[in-house]
């Protein structure tokens, strides 16, 4: 079955520590995208790559980072720089069309800061 | 720059009877727009797009929205609520060179009483 997997399904982390996100996703998609989720509001974009090798910052990068090193996979570490990282984190994948941009999405991760 | 309002954050319906779920946006281009619905720890799962063909989209499960622009409006409707229906709906906009980025509305809640 083609889709999105997010793992773990839900983190806890101290404070002062790094961790790793992972998405991965065999729908062959050049764009992949990483938001953040808080309750009741909407999604935020954190960072989305376009294609291998790049990634640009979304609307609120700072504290964490990505990279893309295959296309089916965009790992995002949340680092101990973000303030406030308890929070659903979504991955999401795209083909890139210019003329839509539907979205597909993983399931999420629910992380937890201790 | 694009935004989006979700003029409701909390909608009730009886089971049977009509869902309206309202949404606003501003756009500097001729926008594409969805809908998304998203269940309890899920990601997000998409309801139905309009990329500039017919202003009347038909979705998945008996649900559809109108495209007005003299309205700037995107409402989401259902002839029939069922008790599936219960989620958190997200209308959201994709405009702007390349249409990358998308935003997206704070959410409306839908609950379906027996």
């Amino acid at each position: 079955d083609g889709g999105i997997t997010q793992s773990p399904k839900y983190l806890f982390r101290k404070e002062g520590q790094n961790v790793t996100l992972s998405c991965e996703q065999n729908l062959n998609h050049d764009a992949m995208y990483w938001y953040r989720q808080d309750p009741g509001q909407g999604l935020r974009l954190i960072y989305y790559s376009q294609i291998v090798n790049d990634f640009q910052k979304g609307d609120i990068a700072e504290g964490y980072s990505v990279s893309r090193e295959k296309k089916e996979s965009f790992p995002l570490t949340v680092t101990s720089a973000q303030k406030n990282p308890t929070a659903f984190y979504l991955c999401a994948s795209s083909t890139g069309t210019p003329q839509y941009n539907e979205q597909f999405f993983g399931p999420g991760t629910r992380l937890t800061v201790l | 720059a694009q935004s989006v309002t979700q003029l409701d954050s909390h909608v009730s319906v009886s089971e049977g009877t009509p869902v309206l779920l309202r949404c606003n946006y501003s756009s500097s281009y001729s926008p594409s727009l969805f809908w998304y619905v998203q269940h309890p720890n899920k990601g997000l799962q998409l309801l139905l797009k309009y990329t500039s063909a017919a202003t009347l989209v038909k979705g998945i499960n008996g649900f559809e929205a109108e495209f007005k622009k003299s309205e700037t409006s995107f409402h989401l409707t259902k002839p029939s609520a069922h008790m599936s229906d219960a989620a958190e709906y997200f209308c959201v906009v994709s405009d702007g060179p390349g249409r990358r980025a998308l935003t997206f509305g704070s959410g409306t809640r839908l609950q379906v009483q027996p």
